[in-house]
C-alpha cells in the first residue's frame, strides 16, 4: 500500500518562529519521489521541492529546509523565521513506479502565521 | 519555467449547460496532463490522466461521458463538464509534466472555480 500521512491538520505560529511540517510516507517501491507543494489562500498550487529516493541529502532553500530520512520514512519541511506570507496549506506527495507515477497526496497541513 | 495556465479562472453557469476548461503548458511540452478536483479543505482528487493523442484514462468513479477530456496537442488539454449540475461545483485543477525537465514532477495550473446554479 502507498500512503502519505500529514498528521498535523493545522498549526499556528507567531511570526519569526520556526515551524516543522511532518510528512510520513509508505511504499514498498525502492524508487520513488517525494514532493512538497504550497497552496496559499489564493488557491494556486506552488511547487516547492522534489526529492528522489536515492538522494537523502537534506536541502535548504532560503528559509525553507527539508529533512529526508528513509530510516523513518519521513520527509519533513521546516520554515525558519516564519512570515505571514507563509500562511498556506502545505501538501506532501509521493509518486512511485508501481503507482505509474500518479501522485498520492497527504491531507495537507494548514499553517497560520500570526503577526 | 514550467508554467501552467488555466482558463477560465472562474465560471458560473446554469444547470444543464456545458463548460469547457483549458489547461496549457506555456513554456514546455507535456505529453501527460492530469485533471484534479479539489473539495473545500481537502486534498486533490485525481479525475483522469490526459495523454496527448490518445484517450484519457479515468479514475474509478469518474464518469467519462460527463467529464470529457481532450489532449490535442503537447501544450493543451481541455476538460468539458457536460450537462453540469450543482454537485459539479468545485475547484478544478490541471497539472502537467515537463518531459525535458524532472519529468516526474507535476506543475499545477492556478485552478478553475466552477459554480453551477
Amino acid at each position: 500500500a502507498q500512503k502519505v500521512t500529514q498528521a498535523q491538520t493545522e498549526i499556528s505560529v507567531v511570526e519569526k518562529e520556526d515551524v516543522t511540517l511532518d510528512c510520513v510516507y509508505e511504499t514498498r517501491d525502492t524508487t520513488y519521489y517525494l514532493f512538497w507543494y504550497k497552496q496559499p489562500p489564493s488557491g494556486e498550487w506552488v511547487f516547492l521541492i522534489r526529492r528522489n529516493s536515492f538522494d537523502e541529502q537534506n536541502e535548504i532553500s532560503g528559509r525553507y529546509s527539508w529533512n529526508f530520512q528513509k530510516s523513518t520514512s519521513s520527509f519533513n519541511f521546516t520554515i525558519t523565521a516564519s512570515q505571514v506570507v507563509d500562511s498556506a496549506v502545505y501538501f506532501c506527495a509521493l509518486s512511485t513506479t508501481s503507482g505509474t507515477y500518479k501522485y498520492i497526496f497527504g491531507t495537507g497541513t494548514r499553517l497560520k502565521v500570526l503577526a | 519555467g514550467a508554467v501552467v495556465s488555466q482558463h477560465p479562472s472562474r465560471v458560473i453557469c446554469k444547470s444543464g449547460t456545458s463548460v469547457k476548461i483549458e489547461c496549457r503548458s506555456l513554456d514546455f511540452q507535456a505529453t501527460t496532463m492530469f485533471w484534479y478536483r479539489q473539495f473545500p479543505k481537502k486534498s486533490l482528487m485525481l479525475m483522469a490522466t490526459s495523454n496527448e493523442g490518445s484517450k484519457a484514462t479515468y479514475e474509478q468513479g469518474v464518469e467519462k461521458d460527463k467529464f470529457l477530456i481532450n489532449h490535442a496537442s503537447l501544450t493543451l488539454s481541455t476538460l468539458t463538464v457536460t450537462s453540469a449540475h450543482p454537485e459539479d461545483s468545485s475547484f478544478y485543477i490541471c497539472s502537467a509534466r515537463d518531459l525535458a525537465g524532472d519529468w516526474d514532477t507535476q506543475y499545477f495550473g492556478p485552478g478553475t472555480r466552477l459554480t453551477v446554479l
